[in-house]
């Protein structure tokens, strides 16, 4: 199986900061990347696919980019309503697996 | 609008077995992929299986043999049957649809607790 690896596991950071989190695949994943949000208590929200490829109605200030093994997720600018946990999943190769995720705290 | 709605998590003991149910409205789960993922308290989405609008299954090396994924076009219906159940299957289960595997998982449930 393809072992996901994101960084850091949690991080605190005040509305209007630029967030960023890693993802780093075991081997190479072509970019077929997704990454997720998960408010607590909700289910997770696809919020790209691609790597880089926003899915429809999600806010600009969220962005990805990445090839080969490594995979970055930025929030340009931390809004209250961001706060969650995000997770990482590759779907290059059966079966499909997740990073540990990221909690996104706001101080 | 596309809508699943997990049920049938229960409080149960080791060994027991339970069937979970994640109703559809606004499309078919005829043609859709429709993975199962589950989560542990306070843990990560671990995929578990996957129903193919073909009909093929396949599942987590980590619950072969005593998961089985099934749907009813009838009822619209996807379920999940586990067996044999152990502390480690504790978690809440999502299901969620696909238009492919592997591939990203588009809408999910907001899930229904299960408690080995």
């Amino acid at each position: 199986d393809i072992q996901m690896t994101q960084s850091p596991s949690s991080l605190s950071a005040s509305v209007g900061d630029r967030v960023t989190i890693t993802c780093r695949a075991s081997q190479g994943i072509s970019e077929s990347l997704a990454w997720y949000q998960q408010k607590p208590g909700k289910a997770p929200k696809l919020l790209f696919y691609g790597a880089s490829r926003l899915q429809t109605g999600v806010p600009s200030r969220f962005s990805g980019s990445g090839s080969g093994t490594d995979y970055i997720f930025t929030i340009s600018s931390l809004q209250p309503e961001d706060f969650a946990t995000y997770y990482c999943q590759q779907y290059y190769r059966s079966p499909v697996t997740f990073g540990g995720g990221t909690k996104v705290e706001i101080k | 609008e596309v809508q699943v709605v997990e049920s049938g998590g229960v409080l149960i003991q080791p060994g027991g077995s339970l069937r979970l149910s994640c109703a559809a409205s606004g499309f078919s789960v005829r043609d859709k992929y429709m993975s199962w993922v589950r989560q542990a308290p306070g843990k990560g989405l671990e995929w578990v299986s996957v129903l193919y609008s073909a009909g093929s299954t396949y599942y987590a090396d980590s619950v072969k043999g005593r998961f089985t994924v099934s749907r009813d076009d009838s009822k619209n219906t996807l379920y999940l049957q586990i067996d044999s159940l152990r502390a480690e299957d504790t978690g809440v289960y999502y299901c969620a649809t696909a238009t492919g595997y592997p591939s990203t998982l588009d809408f999910w449930g907001q899930g229904t607790l299960v408690t080995v």
